[in-house]
């Protein structure tokens, strides 16, 4: 089993939609949880970090963390087609180890 | 967030000789670095693990004579690609590794490998 699983996609939304991308996880001591956007042919960027249970929303971004069931989401509202990359999750493991996931590709269509 | 400079962004050498790329974090000091390789369109690939003072620890299959790691301060670590082949052509990144209560992990930008 791998330690961070995400769905490949492509996810493809349109314009103004909600997209979705979830992350499960195979560690239940993890501490920790990430969201990075690569762009083709660029370095991931970070963009969401979430610790505790819950929700927690930046912009148009809302992490979503539930420890129970070891399940990690990602809300973009208003997708735009800027928004088109791969999403990367990732885990701070109880090994203190990041470990990502293969990543979800993302396509908004105009 | 706290910024990881990578250089240089993109490389083309000759097949047999060696590149150097080198990995800083700028505003922070970082124990720990990481060195990815990625093909297009696949995955993140983890190659080594870089400590500070420390020999470098390799993922199964990286060739530690190959790619050479070296971490001699806070804020800076470097891959040397040795005696490079075209079939090392690829995308390398490394991380940079936040000691704060809440760990962290940033990217530098990336270096296009090409070798002819």
């Amino acid at each position: 089993q791998k330690e961070v699983e995400q769905n490949s996609g492509p996810l493809s939304v349109p314009e103004g939609a909600i997209a979705s991308l979830n992350c499960t996880y195979s560690d239940r001591g993890s501490q920790s949880f990430f969201w990075y956007r690569q762009y083709s042919g660029k370095s991931p960027e970070l963009i969401m970090f979430i610790y505790s249970n819950g929700d927690k929303e930046d912009g148009r971004f809302t992490a979503q963390l539930n420890k129970a069931s070891q399940y990690v989401s990602l809300l973009i509202r208003d997708s735009q087609p800027s928004d088109s990359a791969t999403y990367l999750c990732a885990a701070f493991t109880s090994g203190q180890n990041f470990v990502f996931g293969p990543g979800t590709r993302l396509s908004v269509l105009p | 967030g706290a910024v990881v400079s990578q250089h240089p962004s993109r490389v083309i050498c000759k097949s047999g000789t060696s590149v150097k790329i080198e990995c800083r974090s700028l505003d922070f000091q970082a124990t720990t670095m990481f060195w990815y390789r990625q093909f297009p369109k696949q995955s993140l690939m983890l190659m080594a693990t870089s400590n500070e003072g420390s020999k470098a620890t390799y993922e199964q299959g990286v060739e530690k004579d190959k790619f050479l790691i070296n971490h001699a301060s806070l804020t800076l670590s470097t891959l040397t690609v040795t005696s490079a082949h075209p079939e090392d052509s690829s995308f390398y990144i490394c991380s940079a590794r936040t000691v704060t209560t809440n760990e962290k992990l940033f990217f530098g930008s990336g270096t296009q490998l090409s070798v002819l």
